[in-house]
């Protein structure tokens, strides 16, 4: 069974620009969420999405965006990026029940110069 | 607030040694906790998926024990290789209705073996 795939896997970008990064989860799991992590702020939620429907939120501001589709997959989108936007964004996905276990992808390492 | 600390920040041991990593947190109403293992530049590795009605669960080398109403989780690692070097992350899934999918990690603890 494949794991979760982070797609790109490296992206270096210019502030202002703006980024979409994409996650795709395990067959059959319908939750996935997002977290930012940094070396000093450590793992952060940015957003969970399940069925298509955000259904929690981290408290980040309204640059950071996401949506899934209905074959699982999500994006993630940062506009009007920042220089302390560059950190490793890491998605997990879930099967359905809250008591499963949570898996993740390898990460996509974002640089903001 | 939920809130999971981890301790020590950093330990470092001779190959061959049994170690306990530490976890705490200070709401209990938790669905489950879980220990991941991350190695430098890279993704989670789900290590042990402890729910809340438990209070251990074995993999290999590895057991980990859940306290929940003390806020208390420990991480044992048997005999321990060079290869276990990497930081260990503790989470904790909170309960509630909301708040179904959202892990909250501590800092965690970056582990050395040394051969």
């Amino acid at each position: 069974k494949a794991g979760v795939t982070q797609t790109p896997r490296y992206l270096i970008k210019t502030r202002g620009q703006q980024v979409t990064l994409s996650c795709s989860p395990i067959s059959g799991h319908r939750s996935v969420s997002w977290y930012q992590q940094t070396p000093g702020q450590g793992l952060q939620f940015l957003f969970e999405y399940f069925s298509e429907t955000q259904r929690n939120k981290g408290n980040f501001p309204g640059r950071f965006s996401g949506r899934q589709f209905s074959n699982s997959r999500s994006e993630m989108n940062v506009s009007t990026l920042e220089l302390g936007d560059s950190a490793l964004y890491l998605c997990a996905s879930s099967a359905e029940t809250r008591e499963t276990e949570a898996f993740f992808g390898q990460g996509t390492r974002l640089t903001v110069v | 607030k939920q809130e999971v600390t981890q301790i020590p920040a950093a330990l470092s041991v001779p190959e061959g040694e049994n170690l306990v990593l530490n976890c705490s947190f200070t709401d209990s109403a938790i669905y489950n906790l879980q220990w991941f293992r991350q190695d430098p530049g890279k993704g989670l590795t789900s290590l042990l998926l402890i729910q809340s009605s438990q209070r251990e669960q074995t993999s290999g080398r590895l057991n980990a024990s859940l306290d929940k109403s003390s806020g208390r989780s420990t991480l044992y690692i048997a005999a321990s290789q060079p290869g276990d070097s990497a930081t260990y992350l503790c989470a904790v899934r909170r309960g509630g209705s909301s708040n179904t999918g959202k892990l909250i990690f501590g800092q965690g603890t970056t582990l050395q073996v040394k051969p």
